[in-house]
């Protein structure tokens, strides 16, 4: 069974910054592109962003763009997504989620139980 | 990129009934790269199908997918107590990858 361990959400002020994690023990990591998704209170999904096993291509949603950075440790099983320049907007819930395969556009297979981060002064 | 439009916003009906909800595409979804999740209160997404007519691993024969094209549809043949949740498509044909807005199923 695939685990998806995230860590790392939080309260933080507006313009700040937050490192969130996710751990995947046991999976054979760099064979997956990963991804973040988020949920604001009460609405849908958005894919926030993305990257492929091997760090080549990545990606990121216009509302992201220039602040988040996503990266990975394949030594470690573990995805990142820093966030910076932190807006009351990115409010959310966010959750690590597997891709199906290498691709970077694919459906997600698993999901974490996702992370909190609160964006308030 | 490529909007998706669920529909209803919510269904109401008993358990037993047949559920069937509706996903459709600004444009046409490349190689009918259309998936499913359902989502509980305070729980992550689960897949439930992917291209478009495909069984996740472990999800009931009641759960189908069917379409092309544009317009895609999730059946619920008998719905079970545990099936009222909110249900999301997600189009990953083309990049960017997009999400509907949900349908909301609920008890009547």
């Amino acid at each position: 069974e695939v685990q998806l361990l995230e860590s790392g959400g939080g309260l933080v002020q507006p313009g700040g910054s937050l490192r969130l994690s996710c751990a995947a023990p046991g999976l054979m990591f760099s064979s997956y592109a990963m991804g973040w998704v988020r949920q604001a209170p009460g609405k849908g999904l958005e894919w926030v962003s993305g990257i492929e096993g091997n760090s080549r291509r990545t990606y990121y949603g216009d509302s992201v763009k220039g602040r988040f950075t996503i990266s990975r440790d394949n030594s470690k099983n573990t995805l990142y997504l820093q966030m910076n320049s932190l807006r009351v907007e990115d409010t959310a819930v966010y959750y690590c989620a597997k891709s199906h395969s290498g691709w970077l556009v694919d459906y997600f297979d698993y999901w974490g139980q996702g992370t909190l981060v609160t964006v308030s002064s | 990129e490529i909007v998706l439009t669920q529909s209803p916003g919510t269904l109401s009906l008993s358990p037993g009934e047949r559920a069937t909800l509706s996903c459709r595409a600004s444009q046409s979804i490349s190689s009918n790269y259309l998936a499913w999740y359902q989502q509980k209160p305070g729980q992550a997404p689960r897949l439930l199908i992917s291209v478009a007519s495909n069984r996740a691993t472990g999800i009931p024969d009641r759960f189908s997918g069917s379409g092309s094209g544009t317009d895609f549809t999730l059946t619920i043949s008998r719905l079970e107590p545990e099936d009222f949740a909110v249900y999301y498509c997600q189009q990953y044909g083309t990049s960017p990858s997009t999400f509907g807005q949900g349908t909301r199923l609920e008890i009547k």
